[in-house]
C-alpha cells in the first residue's frame, strides 16, 4: 500500500524549534516530490514548498521562504518540515502529500500533524 | 501569489448536477493544463478528485468531471449523493514554479 506516514501532534511554546516528519512506503521515494501544505483552523489550503528526495532541491512558497525549512533522506524514505522559531501564527494543521511530476498533482497525502504553539 | 477564487459554498439536492469554478489568472490556471482538484471531508486528509484539468484518478466516481474555459476551471458533480458533501478545493501550477489552492468550497446536499 502507498502511504505517507507523519509525526504525531506537537504542543511548543514561541520561539522554540521543532521538526516534524513524514514518512513513504509502498513506492519509489525518490521517484515523485513530497509537498508541504498548512490548513489553519476553519481555514483552507496553503502550499508552504516542495522537495525533490532524489536530489534534495527545494522550492518555497515567497510566503513561507525563510521561515521554514523543507528536507529529506532518501535513505529512510523520509521528509522534514523544520522551524527555527516557531510563532503563535504557526499553529496550524501540516500534511505532506506525494507530488506526481508529470501530473503535477498531490496524489497521496499524510494524515496531517496538528502543531500549537502557546505559551 | 493570491488564492484562486471558489465560491464558499454551493448547495444542491441529491440526483442534481453542481458545479464549483476556481478562477485563475492567465500566469496560472489561465496558462496550462496543470489544475488539479480536492475532495476534504471533516478531521480528515485531501483526497485528489481531478488532475490535468479533466483526468479523474482510478477509484474515482465518474459522476466527477472538470473542465476549463480561459482562466477559470470548473468541477462538476452530477446525480449528487449526501457521501459527496465536503469541502473541495481547486489547485494549480503557477509560472513562478509555486503551486497555489483556492479558498475552498462547501458543498451541501439538501
Amino acid at each position: 500500500e502507498v502511504q505517507l506516514v507523519q509525526s504525531g501532534a506537537e504542543v511548543q511554546k514561541p520561539g522554540e524549534s521543532l521538526r516534524i516528519s513524514c514518512q513513504g512506503s509502498g513506492y519509489s521515494f525518490r521517484s515523485f516530490w513530497i509537498s508541504w501544505v498548512r490548513q489553519t483552523p476553519g481555514k483552507g489550503l496553503e502550499w508552504m514548498g516542495r522537495i525533490d528526495p532524489s536530489d534534495s532541491s527545494t522550492k518555497y512558497s515567497p510566503s513561507f521562504e525563510g521561515h521554514v525549512t523543507i528536507s529529506a533522506d532518501k535513505s529512510i524514505s523520509t521528509a522534514s518540515l523544520q522551524w527555527s522559531s516557531l510563532k503563535a501564527s504557526d499553529t496550524a494543521i501540516y500534511f505532506c502529500a506525494r507530488h506526481h511530476k508529470i501530473q503535477d498533482a498531490f496524489d497521496i497525502w499524510g494524515q496531517g500533524t496538528m502543531l500549537t504553539v502557546s505559551s | 501569489q493570491s488564492a484562486l477564487t471558489q465560491p464558499a459554498s454551493v448547495s444542491g439536492s441529491p440526483g442534481q448536477s453542481i458545479t464549483i469554478s476556481c478562477t485563475g489568472t492567465s500566469s496560472d490556471v489561465g496558462g496550462h493544463h496543470y489544475v488539479s482538484w480536492y475532495q476534504q471531508y471533516p478531521g480528515k486528509a485531501p483526497k485528489l478528485m481531478i488532475y490535468d484539468v479533466s483526468h479523474r484518478p482510478s477509484g474515482v466516481s465518474n459522476r466527477f468531471s472538470g473542465s476549463k474555459s480561459g482562466n477559470t476551471a470548473s468541477l462538476t458533480i452530477s446525480g449528487l449523493q449526501a457521501e459527496d458533501e465536503a469541502d473541495y478545493y481547486c489547485s494549480s501550477y503557477t509560472f513562478t514554479n509555486t503551486r497555489v489552492f483556492g479558498g475552498g468550497t462547501k458543498v451541501t446536499v439538501l
